[in-house]
């Protein structure tokens, strides 16, 4: 119940594609989803976040749909670029809690 | 510090040796989080530090892993007589509480052990 299921493993998308990314989760007390990004020999950094109170959150070319009824949530990065090309990790939280549950990742490779 | 600081970057040790990992947190960060990732892998729980609670340790996967912190500062992680299957990237993040209005974590750029 504490996991949370990250597809796909890996993703090529042609420069100006929108790569998109799934997760789904169990535990209904979740209620912080951020996503981070993580280039090759960095720590992950996030990216963007959501809360449960909105189905929608964009920031420049990224976008996290939540989709409370079906625990699901998904990252969409609109017009890829070469420069999105690294590992997105999912994840989930409770707040007044401090255990951060990750997804496995995805490889995103975004073709010049 | 500007970012929370690991050291060192990487580190190679021979099967049965000790190692001692360090974390620098953000300063004025509560919350401080040793996760282990294996390659192609997502991030595995460790242990969690807040404040001068008791830290939660339910993540080290063997009494081989222990860790410390003194305070609000600097925290070690130290893995006794390592084995070919801790090789792996350590990572260190912090972040000011876990309020719902501050759970941002800031992850340090790791440091990968190889254990030959």
């Amino acid at each position: 119940q504490q996991q949370v299921k990250q597809s796909p493993q890996s993703l090529i998308v042609q420069k100006g594609g929108i790569s998109i990314i799934n997760c789904a989760y169990e535990n209904t007390a979740f209620d912080y989803f951020p996503w981070y990004q993580q280039f090759p020999g960095k720590g992950p950094a996030l990216l963007i976040a959501i809360r449960p109170d909105v189905s929608e959150k964009k920031e420049g070319r990224f976008t996290i749909s939540f989709n409370k009824s079906a625990k699901q949530f998904s990252l969409h990065i609109m017009d890829s670029q070469p420069g999105d090309s690294a590992t997105y990790f999912c994840a989930a939280k409770t707040s007044g809690t401090y255990k951060y549950i990750f997804g496995t990742g995805t490889r995103l490779k975004v073709l010049a | 510090g500007a970012g929370v600081s690991q050291s060192p970057s990487n580190k190679v040790t021979e099967k049965g040796k000790d190692v001692e990992l360090r974390c620098d947190p953000i300063s004025g960060h509560t919350a401080l989080y040793w996760y282990r990732q294996r390659l192609g892998q997502g991030l595995e729980f460790l242990i969690y530090f807040q404040g001068n609670s008791a830290p939660d340790k339910s993540g080290l996967p063997s009494d081989r892993f222990s860790a410390e912190r003194t305070g609000e500062s600097v925290s070690t992680l130290t893995i006794q007589r390592t084995q070919q299957e801790d090789s792996a990237v350590y990572l260190c993040a912090s972040s000011l509480g876990t309020g719902s209005m501050n759970t941002e974590a800031f992850f340090g750029q790791g440091t990968r052990l190889t254990v030959v």
